[in-house]
């Protein structure tokens, strides 16, 4: 009965190469999220949508592209996987705002996966 | 444009004693803040946030915050912590529109020895 889960956990792959990280939230919200932790922990928003739009693009590189299937699914695919692609990538999800819920709503987090870029 | 400052990079501690992490924030709108907490090889999890209300915030684990206007502060306390609490605790301020994301500052290791 996880909340969010993401698959796979690890991904090691070789540069150049096309993968996908997929996210599922069972929690029935609205809104999900994509971070990227650097090596140094450092956490950075790359994209949010909310019932299936498109809200934040970060500045990340086109090779990145979000897509969701619908409200549960959030899932990340990266082309020509680059070096510095390597990071642990966590998915969110929460409540949309309304109003009754005016307040930012707590984001729940995935487990992350572990990319590494050889 | 909203930021986030951990002043402390790492902190150790003994077990039992007491424990503050910092955090400062800037934002030129309302203010929403909260504290993560990440264990090894885990995803973040909730420690506690201000939204609005009283200023002494008390989360899961016998953590508190207060939230400070006038020093733009949001500083974590623990009173007595244990060997368990040792993790990265990440202080993030919020916006308040649709799929607006965490601003996250760069973490804390709290390092808990016995």
């Amino acid at each position: 009965d996880t909340a969010v889960s993401q698959t796979p956990k690890y991904l090691v792959t070789q540069m150049g190469n096309d993968k996908s990280i997929k996210c599922e939230q069972n929690l029935g919200h609205d809104t999900m999220y994509w971070y990227k932790q650097d090596s140094k922990k450092f956490l950075k928003i790359m994209f949010s949508y909310n019932n299936k739009e498109l809200i934040i693009n970060e500045t990340v590189p086109n090779r990145f592209s979000p897509k969701s299937p619908d409200k549960a699914h959030l899932n990340l695919h990266i082309n020509s996987l680059e070096l510095g692609d390597s990071a642990v990538y966590f998915c969110a999800s929460s409540q949309e705002l309304s109003r009754t819920r005016r307040f930012p709503q707590t984001q729940y987090f995935g487990p992350g996966t572990r990319l590494l870029v050889l | 444009a909203q930021s986030v400052t951990q002043l402390d990079s790492q902190v150790p501690v003994f077990e039992e004693a007491p424990v503050e992490l910092r955090c400062n924030y800037s934002s030129s709108v309302s203010v929403y803040l909260f504290w993560y907490v990440q264990y090894p090889n885990q995803g973040l999890q909730l420690l506690l946030k201000y939204l609005s209300g009283s200023t002494l915030v008390k989360g899961i684990n016998g953590f508190e915050a207060e939230f400070n206007k006038s020093q733009t502060s949001f500083h974590l306390r623990k009173p007595s912590v244990h060997i368990s609490d040792t993790a990265e605790y990440f202080c993030a301020v919020s916006g308040n529109q649709a799929g607006t994301a965490l601003i996250f500052g760069k973490g804390t290791t709290l390092s808990v020895s016995s």
